[in-house]
């Protein structure tokens, strides 16, 4: 399965300010994701992010917010925009794996503190 | 949409002794199912899942689930459990192979003592 290589690993931040959170794969992949996981809680799907197109997001999250880009079909880079303590997470991308991308592969995550 | 549960907070259980780690799926189609591990500090790592086939599926590390398509359940297994089983587990499910919104439950913490 692939490897992923998600950077930085841990950041605290001053509110207000962005964080881009970057995500290497080491195989070409179709789809990529990107999920939240907040302080004792489970994993939340943000957006999936296609290489050509725009990210779609979920209910919830929005791109003024969360802005994704996937320049080439092994990498993608998420940002964390005028961060909140409440965007205090781990945020973790992913990609599908396996033969017909039944399931997906991690990231380990990037542990983000706002304060 | 597809919805899991997973009920129990945390699981005990004693160094040796078999594990069960409970799932349930809510799904208006054909279920993909599968069990993660987040281990401190770590992302996910992937366990076991069900696709098709045999109800029992075989994972890494020795575990092992049952799906029962009757009961929607595809619970966590392992007949002896390691003080490094010691874990966060979530059990996720996808509805098929055209949706790519895979839903996670709440994560079970299990806990093996010595």
């Amino acid at each position: 399965s692939a490897v992923i290589s998600q950077k930085p690993s841990r950041d605290i931040c001053q509110r207000g300010t962005s964080l881009t959170i970057q995500c290497q794969v080491d195989s070409q992949v179709t789809m990529m994701f990107w999920y939240r996981q907040q302080p004792g809680q489970s994993l939340t799907l943000i957006a999936t992010a296609n290489q050509g197109s725009e990210a779609t997001y979920e209910s919830g999250f929005v791109i003024d917010k969360f802005p994704i880009s996937r320049p080439n079909l092994t990498f993608s880079t998420l940002t964390v925009s005028n961060m909140s303590p409440e965007d205090s997470s781990i945020y973790l991308c992913s990609v599908g794996s396996g033969q017909f991308n039944y399931g997906y592969t991690f990231g380990s995550g990037t542990r983000l503190t706002v304060v | 949409a597809q919805s899991v549960a997973q009920p129990e907070d945390q699981v005990n259980v004693a160094e040796g002794n078999p594990l069960t780690v409970k799932c349930t799926y809510s799904v208006s189609g054909n279920p993909y199912l599968f069990w993660y591990v987040q281990y401190p500090n770590r992302g996910l790592q992937f366990l076991l899942k069900y696709i098709t086939g045999d109800n029992l599926v075989k994972g890494s590390y020795g575990f092992e689930a049952e799906f029962n398509k009757s009961q929607t359940s595809f619970h966590l297994k392992k007949p002896s459990a390691l003080v490094s089983d010691s874990a966060l587990y979530f059990c996720a499910v996808r509805e098929g192979y055209n949706n790519n919104d895979m839903r996670f439950g709440a994560g079970t913490r299990l806990t093996v003592k010595p």
